[in-house]
């Protein structure tokens, strides 16, 4: 059974520091990842999707990898702001599971 | 483009009780996915249509969960009867391709609140 890890599982950073998210899965046999995030009460918000021929991807400040030979994935983000405090999942999807597999998430604060 | 719609927002009901949740998914998208997220953990599925038909259910407590999907579009999760530890948020996802491919959106979700 697939299981998600994400460390940390809370982090408050000054604003305008770089900061690292990080995902790891049990089985490595990942294709397709996806990083989310998720304002209180709110749904989740699609921020990067890493497919199968791909090893990162990028928006704004925003850089997402994937080692497959691991099964580890990475958020980075870049010139933290206060708006950026949410909380990050990172979710993908097995080779023989068709099911996306979520993790438990990094509840970010940005202190101004 | 209009996103994953859910209604209702909020839903407070009493144990024993029933409740159903209504989700319209961004237009054309084939698959739909229902998603349990009790307070302080990631999302779980419950269960995943592709257009109109089941493709998975396993972690569908099927004694009181149904769900169905209308004409390959709208979707209803029902629960009945509640107990306290459904008490969480239910989101509804869709996404344009097939399994394992493409990119999930997902709804505001459904907060379940059961006393």
């Amino acid at each position: 059974k697939q299981e998600v890890t994400q460390i940390p599982a809370a982090l408050s950073v000054p604003e305008g520091e770089n900061l690292v998210l990080n995902c790891s899965f049990t089985d490595s046999a990942i294709y397709n990842l996806q990083w989310f995030r998720q304002d209180p009460g709110k749904g989740l918000t699609s921020l990067l999707l890493i497919q199968s021929s791909q090893r990162e991807q990028t928006s704004g400040r925003l850089n997402a990898s994937l080692d497959k030979s691991s099964g580890r994935s990475t958020l980075y983000i870049a010139a933290s702001q206060p708006g950026d405090s949410a909380t990050y999942l990172c979710a993908g999807w097995t080779v023989g599971n068709e099911k996306l597999t979520f993790g438990t998430g990094t509840r970010l604060t940005i202190i101004p | 483009e209009a996103g994953v719609a859910q209604s209702p927002r909020y839903k407070i009901i009493e144990k024993r009780q029933s409740v159903a949740f209504w989700c319209n998914p961004i237009s054309g998208h084939a698959t739909l996915y229902w998603y349990q997220q009790i307070l302080g953990q990631g999302p779980k599925l419950l269960i995943q249509f592709q257009n109109n038909g089941v493709v998975d259910d396993s972690q569908l407590p099927k004694d009181r969960f149904s769900a169905e999907r209308l004409k390959g579009v709208d979707s209803t999760l029902k629960i009945q009867p509640a107990k306290l530890e459904d008490s969480a948020v239910y989101l509804c996802a869709s996404s344009l391709q097939g399994l394992g491919t493409g990119e999930l959106f997902f709804g505001e979700g459904s907060r379940l609140t059961v006393l």
